[in-house]
């Protein structure tokens, strides 16, 4: 069963824009990561915030990780065309950190 | 340095029959994880390998099935197809920091 959920469910904005993408989830955690998958591919880990920890940054990905409210955003800044992909939020569950579970993802079209 | 592989990329079966698909994992991860993923939902964790045992298994029945080998590499098969196993087949490796890399995945489409 999946344990996050994004939200939303699609997001189109224009290059230059940021993007903000949300996540909950429903259990207590040891760590939630992004994920960014391209049409019908592979997925590419995007970043990994652990439960002790509040916000991280790599590059233009900005994520915040709110426990007591069990939710994470996502925010891409500058966005350009080529960030255009489906981006899913995955966590470890405290209870079992044997496997990550997905939500059905945000599906962002960024327009050049 | 290699990453995950795959096979095959794609395939098709039709209803009863039966699938093997195939995962080497990124040099030096001894963990593989398998997932299906319907279009258009996130990826359904299916079940974990780990010391050629399988460690963990999610909410799938018993027609999927595993393996690992001792080279680490592992095997997905699923018996008696039905048109509702229609994928994309991913796997992951991954050490014990969690981050999973994953493969390009195999597409499954049964008729």
């Amino acid at each position: 069963s999946q344990q996050g959920e994004e939200d939303p469910q699609a997001l189109s904005i224009q290059e230059g824009e940021n993007a903000t993408m949300n996540c909950s989830y429903k259990t207590s955690i040891n760590n939630l990561q992004w994920y960014r998958q391209n049409s019908g591919r592979g997925l590419v880990h995007l970043i990994l915030i652990r439960s002790n920890e509040r916000e991280k940054h790599s590059g233009r990905l900005r994520v915040t990780l709110d426990t007591s409210k069990k939710s994470s955003s996502l925010l891409i800044t500058a966005s350009r065309a080529a960030d255009t992909a489906s981006y899913f939020c995955a966590t470890e569950p405290f209870y079992n950190n044997n496997d990550m579970r997905f939500g059905a993802g945000t599906r962002l079209t960024v327009k050049p | 340095d290699a990453g995950v592989t795959q096979s095959p990329t794609h395939l098709i079966k039709t209803r009863g029959q039966q699938v093997t698909l195939r995962c080497s994992p990124k040099s030096g991860h001894d963990t593989v994880s398998w997932y299906q993923q319907a279009l258009g939902q996130g990826p359904q964790f299916i079940f974990q390998y780990y010391e050629e045992e399988e460690r963990q298994r999610g909410n799938f029945p018993d027609r999927f099935s595993g393996h690992q080998f001792p080279n680490y590499s592992s095997e997905l098969n699923v018996n008696a197809l039905l048109l509702g196993d229609s994928a994309l087949y991913l796997c992951a490796s991954t050490l014990v920091d969690g981050e999973l890399f994953f493969g390009e995945g195999s597409r499954l489409t049964v008729l």
